[in-house]
């Protein structure tokens, strides 16, 4: 079984600039999250999408973070402008249901804004 | 306002002992705690489950225990080996915050041969 593919694995851009990161989930998994996770911290929730609607997005910075899952498939993380404290490893994960099952992460983009 | 913690940044062990790693949570919704395993530059891998109607769950080498009266749940690995040498994450979550999983901060284990 295909895990869940994400790219691009390494990303260096300038600050106020703008970075897209793509996320092709298990197939069949309804349950589709964006986490990121700063160095030394615990992976932080940003969105969460069941199928193609959003379920929670409560820590998602709208101002300039945005996401879409179009077709209740692929999934697609937007950044801009982006800022120095935006560095991090966006994790994106998938779930066959919502509940009692365990989530499968990808290998994670390293986003570096300097 | 963090739900879950783990409030041991690092443990060392020896080989063939066994390592216990500790999480503590505060939001007594949450039904359903998962232990995943991080290597550097990989995205996390499971690695045991329990729910809220079990204080136990064994799987190999590995244990989780839940003292839901405590909000606290504990993963023991034994024996430790070299390949366990990770950072650790505790995560948990409840219906009611639509089962998203919210995570701790982790906890490096060095397992020394």
């Amino acid at each position: 079984e295909a895990g869940v593919a994400q790219s691009p694995r390494y990303k260096i851009i300038e600050k106020r600039q703008s970075v897209a990161f793509w996320c092709n989930p298990i197939s069949g998994h309804a349950t589709l999250y964006w986490y990121q996770q700063i160095l030394g911290q615990g992976p932080k929730l940003l969105i969460q999408f069941q199928n193609n609607g959003v379920v929670d997005d409560s820590q998602l910075p709208k101002d300039r973070f945005s996401a879409e899952r179009l077709k209740g498939v692929d999934s697609t993380l937007k950044i801009q402008p982006a800022k120095l404290e935006d560095s991090a490893v966006y994790l994106c994960a998938s779930r066959l249901g919502q509940m009692n099952t365990e989530a499968f992460f990808g290998q994670g983009t390293r986003l570096t804004v300097v | 306002d963090q739900q879950v913690k783990q409030n041991s940044p690092s443990l060392s062990v020896q080989e063939g002992r066994i390592s216990i790693l500790n999480c503590d949570y505060t939001n007594s919704m949450f039904d359903y705690f998962l232990w995943y395993k991080k290597y550097p530059a990989e995205g996390p891998t499971f690695l045991i489950s329990i729910s809220s109607i079990k204080d136990k769950n064994e799987d190999g080498r590995f244990t989780v225990f839940l003292n839901k009266s405590a909000k606290h749940l504990s993963l023991h690995i034994v024996p430790s080996q070299p390949g366990d040498s990770a950072v650790y994450f505790c995560a948990a979550s409840s219906p009611q915050a639509g089962n998203m999983l919210t995570f701790g901060g982790g906890t490096r284990l060095m397992v020394k041969p």
